[in-house]
């Protein structure tokens, strides 16, 4: 049992570059979800999903795009990578209902993106 | 969701408790408090969640005030790895509500 995968773990791109971030679980949850963390500063939400096929934003969705076909993964894309995009991005996943024994995010241990 | 606050930052000797608070005054009924634990950049990781009953697991205690607006996470006997910045989030468990992060308390566990 892997709970959340994300790949890479490291990221340089160059502005302007596109790239997709992965996020996998294994858990079966229905939600899932994109955060953004920049230095001394809590996570924001970027995107999010309650299962495939539906996907919403969160507080800081602009230049992210997400799609969810499959209950397992949820990938981020980057479109035209900009310098205030260098962050460090950790998805997320739960159940959407509270079950015996699971409660609580899963988070995955996050990638980290330069844009120079 | 309710919005939280929590001091910045707190000390704390190794092996003693560690008691950080949150207020969480415009909190509704059907809103749980959870809390969360973010190691070093690590991902965040879940601690405890309640909703108004004082609550205990293998990691830490959760004492909630009887009108609810304000909540104690204890750690009780706190080590130099429980240094970490924790989160208290109140929300519905059961909604497709999001987690929304404040900054946290800063934890510094000193030998």
């Amino acid at each position: 049992n892997a709970g959340v995968t994300q790949t890479p773990k490291f990221q340089v791109l160059k502005t302007g570059q596109s790239m997709t971030l992965q996020c996998a679980q294994d858990m079966n949850h229905e939600y899932m979800s994109w955060y953004r963390q920049d230095p001394g500063m809590g996570l924001r939400l970027i995107h999010y999903s309650v299962g495939a096929g539906i996907t919403d934003q969160g507080e800081v969705p602009n230049g992210y795009n997400v799609s969810r076909s499959t209950t397992e993964d949820f990938p981020l894309r980057l479109l035209s990578a900009a310098p205030s995009q260098t962050s460090v991005y950790f998805c997320a996943s739960s159940p959407l209902l509270p079950r015996q024994g699971l409660y609580g995010y899963t988070f995955g241990s996050g990638t980290r993106l330069t844009v120079v | 969701d309710a919005k939280t606050t929590q001091p910045p930052s707190m000390d704390c000797a190794e092996g003693r408790a560690a008691n950080l608070p949150c207020n969480h005054s415009t909190i509704s009924g059907n809103e749980y408090v959870y809390w969360y634990r973010q190691i070093h950049s690590q991902g965040p990781q879940y601690i405890i969640h309640g909703l108004k009953n004082n609550e205990t697991n293998e990691m830490a205690s959760l004492i909630i005030t009887e009108d609810r607006k304000s909540s104690t996470l204890i750690l009780p006997h706190a080590t130099l790895r429980d240094t970490a910045v924790y989160y208290c989030i109140v929300r519905v468990a059961t909604s497709q509500g999001n987690l929304i992060f404040g900054k946290g308390t800063k934890l510094s566990v000193k030998p």
